[in-house]
């Protein structure tokens, strides 16, 4: 089946620096959603991509929806403690329609 | 922002029971599903409703069952609750285009002894 692929699987950096993750496919999708998900809880929409190069920004998040419409990046500026979670990026296939989610990103920030 | 609910939040049983996880949404989605989450693991679809009367099973198989009577309310049911069960059930809605912005709920957790 589909799948995407996220990297990097897990980042642990220090309070202040940038954070960049993506995901890629091999196929297209027409449209691009970014979520974190704290542990125990559900993931929250973070930011929504629905045109090929679509820059769009929530705070200090930014996301790209790519020009192929097979990737995706998020951006976190300045991370601070509360950034830390599990981030996944879910592409709406053009195919089937439905969602698919990739394996998310752990991140952990040091004060 | 959906105003989704799930409950139980953690639900912890023995094998063989019966079970419902209760999700409610207040926004007036006609779109909602129900997702399987092992921890730390990506979301995987095991059943979604387009509206009243409409059920649908997603892309990973699962022995349990939904019904959609309502427009609010998309409870999910394990007829014979076993180990193999437990895992993370998370709900969603939307509205709009099928899978557009999904609008989660808090989760259940279940443990299968």
């Amino acid at each position: 089946g589909q799948q995407l692929n996220q990297s990097p699987q897990s980042m642990f950096i220090q309070e202040g620096e940038d954070v960049s993750m993506n995901c890629t496919s091999s196929s297209i999708f027409n449209t691009w959603l970014w979520y974190k998900q704290d542990p125990g809880e559900g993931p929250v929409l973070l930011i929504a991509l629905y045109k090929a190069g679509e820059l769009t920004s929530n705070g200090r998040l930014t996301a790209q929806f790519g020009i192929t419409r097979k990737d995706s990046f998020l951006n976190i500026s300045a991370s601070i403690p509360s950034d830390v979670g599990i981030y996944f990026c879910a592409g709406r296939s053009s195919n089937t329609g439905k969602l698919i989610f990739g394996q998310g990103t752990t991140l952990q920030v040091k004060p | 922002e959906a105003d989704i609910y799930q409950t139980p939040r953690y639900l912890v049983i023995g094998t063989g029971k019966k079970i419902t996880l209760e999700c409610s949404q207040t926004m007036g989605h006609d779109k909602m599903y129900w997702y399987q989450q092992d921890p730390g693991m990506e979301l995987h679809l095991i059943h979604y409703s387009y509206g009243v009367n409409s059920t649908e099973k997603g892309d990973l198989s699962s022995e349990s069952t939904v019904s959609r009577i309502r427009t609010e309310h998309f409870p999910l049911t394990l007829e014979s609750a076993r180990p193999s069960h437990t895992s993370q059930y998370l709900c969603a809605s939307s509205v709009g285009g099928a899978y557009r912005e999904q609008f989660f709920g808090p989760g259940t957790r279940l443990t299968v002894l």
